[in-house]
């Protein structure tokens, strides 16, 4: 069966620090992984997905399928990247997500 | 506003009581999703619809819930003889037929008393 595995619940950082948050998945087809992101008091929307290999707000993530990783990555924090973050992996034709626990991210001045 | 909405916002009921949900999602998005979160848990899949099929359920969805999309419009997502283990958040999303990234609802939060 398929998981996400997002093994920090908090993450604390100083402004200007680098950030990784990580996500490991267990599926045993060809994986699609997202990272969605909740700010505080808003709903949850979708921050960026591996096939797009974008940068969506200085953020990051490399589908590493030797380590079944995806780890969300962005070099320099900042105050408004606190947020809660969550990583998820599409399964089946149906565009259905497995979702991670999360992991609140808090960025500290 | 053209997102997706959800009807209420809270919801406070009592043991047994029924309570029905509604969504309506982005009007050209012919798929819609629920699903359930609970306190320190990420959302967990309940069931979509495609226009008006619903084409899959989650395990998590015992007989006491219902979902109807009529019309392939606005769903709903009925718990009937609601358990104090029903208390969650109850999100919906849409995704457009040619997308990938859903669009989330803000969610109802049912508390059962």
């Amino acid at each position: 069966a398929q998981r996400v595995t997002q093994p920090e619940k908090l993450l604390s950082v100083f402004k200007g620090a680098p950030v990784e948050l990580k996500c490991n998945y267990s599926y045993s087809g060809s994986p699609e992984l997202f990272w969605y992101v909740q700010y505080s008091r808003q709903r949850l929307q979708l921050l960026l997905r591996h096939i797009s290999r974008e940068s969506i707000k200085g953020f990051t993530a490399d589908l590493n399928k030797g380590e079944t990783s995806f780890h969300l990555k962005k070099p320099f924090a900042q105050e408004e990247d606190s947020a809660m973050y969550y990583c998820a992996l599409r399964t089946g034709g149906g565009n259905k997500l497995t979702f991670g626990t999360g992991t609140q991210l808090k960025v500290e001045l | 506003d053209t997102g997706v909405s959800q009807d209420p916002r809270h919801k406070i009921t009592k043991r047994g009581q029924n309570v029905t949900f509604r969504c309506d999602p982005i009007s050209e998005h012919n798929r819609l999703y629920w699903y359930r979160q609970t306190l320190g848990q990420g959302p967990e899949f309940l069931t979509y619809f495609q226009n008006e099929a619903q084409l899959e359920k989650s395990r998590l969805l015992s007989d006491r819930f219902s979902a109807e999309r009529p019309k392939g419009s606005f769903s709903t997502l009925e718990i009937q003889r609601t358990e104090q283990g029903d208390s969650a958040m109850y999100l919906c999303a849409s995704v457009n037929p040619t997308g990938y990234g859903y669009t989330f609802g803000s969610g109802t939060r049912l508390t059962v008393v």
